[in-house]
């Protein structure tokens, strides 16, 4: 079963910043298929980066994604208040078919 | 605009079955382009996938949750549903619906999601 870890659990920013999120799977990723969220409180999820890279419909500039095999990052380049939130990376093709990870609270 | 909209009842006694529906509205449910199905967060923690079903009718579940969970689709009434059953205090949690790409596997529509607690 494969595992994905994301590290820190919790990062203290300040607006400006740039945000470095990182996604350690178990054991490769099927195709690169990785993505991520972004959830503020009480909300659904929000996909942000899919096939690792791509950037989705709506999910602003500042927003990037890199990496493959094992090592995959989002990278937030200029933190604006908005993004305080839960960030989840979540794979697919590899059992179970799809798997998040615990996530990394920006604060 | 595509929406996705949860229901079904808020508590759910244990060894019950718990039954949802997801209405889809601004697209097809039976559109041969994604898999639609159900995604879990208990409260304060993380997400986990519960299973999709694509337009054939064909289900993909979490190994975890396959002997328990079904899930299945009205065309009809562009609605997806799910019923888990014998559920216990560990199945309480936000449930969503989500409509996911078939290849690269990721949620691109997302409704906002129903709590259901477990509780006698």
């Amino acid at each position: 079963e494969i595992v994905l870890t994301q590290t820190p659990g919790t990062l203290s920013v300040s607006p400006g910043e740039r945000v470095t999120l990182s996604c350690r799977a178990s054991q490769s990723v099927t195709r690169n298929n990785l993505a991520w969220y972004q959830q503020k409180p009480g909300q659904a999820p929000r996909l942000l980066i899919y096939g690792a890279s791509g950037r989705a419909s709506g999910s602003p500039d500042r927003f990037s994604g890199s990496g493959s095999g094992t090592d995959f990052t989002l990278t937030i380049s200029r933190l604006e208040p908005e993004d305080f939130a839960v960030y989840y990376c979540q794979q697919y093709g590899s059992s179970p078919l799809y798997t998040f990870g615990q996530g990394t609270r920006l604060e | 605009q595509l929406q996705l909209q949860e229901s079904g009842p808020g508590l759910v006694k244990p060894s019950e079955t718990l039954s949802l529906t997801c209405t889809v509205s601004g697209g097809s449910i039976s559109s041969n382009v994604y898999y639609w199905g159900w995604i879990r967060q208990p409260p304060a923690k993380g997400l986990e996938w519960i299973g999709n079903i694509d337009y054939s009718g064909r289900t993909n579940y979490n190994p975890s949750l396959q002997s328990r969970v079904t899930i299945s689709v009205d065309t009809s009434k562009n609605m997806l549903s799910m019923d888990l059953n014998s559920v216990t205090a560990a199945d309480t949690a936000v449930y969503y619906c989500a409509r996911t790409h078939p290849l690269t596997g990721e949620s691109n529509a997302w409704g906002q999601g129903t709590l259901v607690t477990v509780s006698s």
